[in-house]
């Protein structure tokens, strides 16, 4: 079975300042791991993937993640936050050795950037 | 480039009614497709996905069900809404290749009274 978690319901940070999401995950073999983000009432956006190579994966909106496998984390950050960057965030998670192709998510963190 | 839409975008049903909402997506063949709901604004919950015409995976049982009728169209359906089916669905697709980054569309808002 695979899992996320995401330890943070919500997250605040000022405007201007670096921000970090957390994400942990459980799978059996390598990941693919993934972030989305969700605006108000909207589906939601692909961010970024880590498949494999760089740990630093680097995506849409000046947001980058970190894989780290041995704590088993792809946390998200961004190095300086907007208020437009206020949304609900998602991290996924599919095994690569698996005929599964559905994606596991987990619970969500709310950034709010405060201007 | 691609496309996903559903509609309705919002819809308010009573209790005991029946359900059909539908995904269609433009500019692939043959896409993997996806039905979520989410629940209060936060978690998703994978409730079914299709690799194929016909092809349907159930993940959680419940009163909905799920069609593919064609190959880039993907219904979701009931023949008595509950209460707890209000909530926000989303169609998603991915690619038939490996990395199986999904792509979401615009969500359908139900609520059931």
């Amino acid at each position: 079975a695979q899992s996320v978690a995401q330890p943070e319901d919500q997250v605040n940070v000022a405007e201007g300042n670096p921000l970090t999401v957390k994400c942990t995950y459980s799978v059996s073999g390598n990941p693919y791991l993934f972030w989305y983000v969700q605006y108000p009432n909207r589906g939601l956006q692909f961010l970024l993937k880590y498949i494999t190579g760089d740990n630093l994966v680097k995506g849409s909106y000046g947001f980058e993640a970190e894989f780290n496998k041995s704590q088993t984390s792809f946390h998200l950050k961004k190095p300086s936050a907007l208020v437009s960057d206020s949304a609900l965030y998602f991290c996924a998670v599919r095994a690569l050795d698996t005929g599964r192709r559905a994606l596991t998510f987990g619970s969500g963190t709310r950034l709010q950037v405060q201007p | 480039s691609q496309t996903i839409h559903q509609w309705p975008a919002t819809l308010v049903q009573p209790v005991g009614s029946p359900l059909s909402l539908e995904c269609t997506v433009e500019g692939t063949s043959n896409p993997n497709l996806y039905w979520y709901r989410q629940a209060a604004g936060r978690g998703l919950q994978l409730l079914f996905y299709s690799v194929g015409i016909g092809q349907i995976s159930s993940e959680v049982p419940q009163n909905l069900s799920a069609s593919r009728p064609q190959d880039r169209q993907f219904i979701l359906s009931s023949k008595k809404l509950l209460l707890s089916d209000s909530g926000f669905y989303l169609c998603a697709w991915s690619p038939i290749t490996s990395t199986d980054t999904q792509y979401f569309g615009p969500g359908t808002r139900l609520t059931v009274l």
